[in-house]
C-alpha cells in the first residue's frame, strides 16, 4: 500500500462546477497535510495546508481533513479552465521533515 | 519577494558525466529539501538540511548522489557518473519553520536533467 494515494484521473468537470479531489494516507501519525497545484512543465505550487480535523476555506478552495478515516480532500468551487492542472496531495509525519506525495490527480475544466 | 531559485533550468549530460545542480532558497529559510520527480509521478524526497546540517539523506538513491549546504544558504546536489535512470526533474524546496508540524515547503522551478 502506498503511503499517500490519489486517483490519477483525469477528473473532468465543466466550467463553474465544483471539483472534488480526494487523497488517503496510511500513517495514522500524520499531522500536516498539503495540497499543491502543478501545471504541466512547472513546479508544484502550494495552495492549501491543513492541520486539524474539519474544513479550511481560502477563496474558492476548501480543504477537508478527517484523521479518523485518514483522508483529506480539496474542493474547488466555480471551477475555471485555468484550474486545469495536476493536484498533488502531500503528507508530513512528526519526526520527519520530508513530505510524502501522492502521484497527483489531473483535473480538466472544460469551458 | 524572491522565491526559490534553481540553476541550471535544463541540463543534458552524457552517461558517465558528473553534474552539479544549484538551489538558492528563500532568504531566511532554515530548512532546505531536494526532491526528484519522474514523469507522471509525485516528487520523491532525496535529502533535507536544517541550516548547514544534513539531517536526513535517506532518499538519496545511491552513493553517486551527494548534497551539501556549507554555509546554510545555497545548496548543491551533485550526481556523479550519471546514468539514464537519473533523468528526472530535480526540485528544491525551502521552509522557514523548523517544526515539522508546520512545514510549509515552497518549491523552486526545478532542474530538468536528461542523461543520454
Amino acid at each position: 500500500q502506498k503511503e499517500v494515494e490519489q486517483n490519477s484521473g483525469p477528473l473532468s468537470v465543466p466550467e463553474g462546477a465544483i471539483a472534488s479531489l480526494n487523497c488517503t494516507y496510511s500513517d495514522r501519525g500524520s499531522q500536516s497535510f498539503f495540497w499543491y497545484r502543478q501545471y504541466s512543465g512547472k513546479s508544484p505550487e502550494l495552495i492549501m495546508s491543513i492541520y486539524s480535523n474539519g474544513d479550511k476555506e481560502d477563496g474558492r478552495f476548501t480543504a477537508q481533513l478527517n484523521k479518523a478515516s485518514q483522508y483529506v480532500s480539496l474542493l474547488i468551487r466555480d471551477s475555471q479552465p485555468s484550474d486545469s492542472a495536476t493536484y498533488l496531495c502531500a503528507v508530513n509525519t512528526p519526526g520527519f521533515q520530508k513530505l510524502v506525495f501522492g502521484t497527483g490527480t489531473r483535473l480538466l475544466v472544460s469551458p | 519577494g524572491a522565491g526559490v531559485s534553481q540553476s541550471p533550468r535544463y541540463k543534458v549530460a552524457k552517461r558517465g558525466q558528473d553534474v552539479a545542480l544549484r538551489c538558492d532558497p528563500i532568504s531566511g529559510h532554515v530548512s532546505l529539501f531536494w526532491y526528484q520527480q519522474a514523469l507522471g509521478q509525485g516528487p520523491e524526497f532525496l535529502t533535507y538540511f536544517q541550516n548547514e546540517a544534513q539531517l536526513d539523506k535517506s532518499g538519496l538513491p545511491s552513493d553517486r548522489f551527494f548534497a551539501e549546504r556549507p554555509e546554510g544558504s545555497v545548496s548543491t546536489l551533485k550526481i556523479q557518473r550519471t546514468q539514464q535512470e537519473d533523468s528526472a526533474v530535480y526540485l528544491c524546496a525551502s521552509s522557514f519553520d523548523r517544526r515539522s508540524s508546520y512545514n510549509e515547503q515552497f518549491f523552486g522551478p526545478g532542474t530538468r536533467l536528461t542523461v543520454l
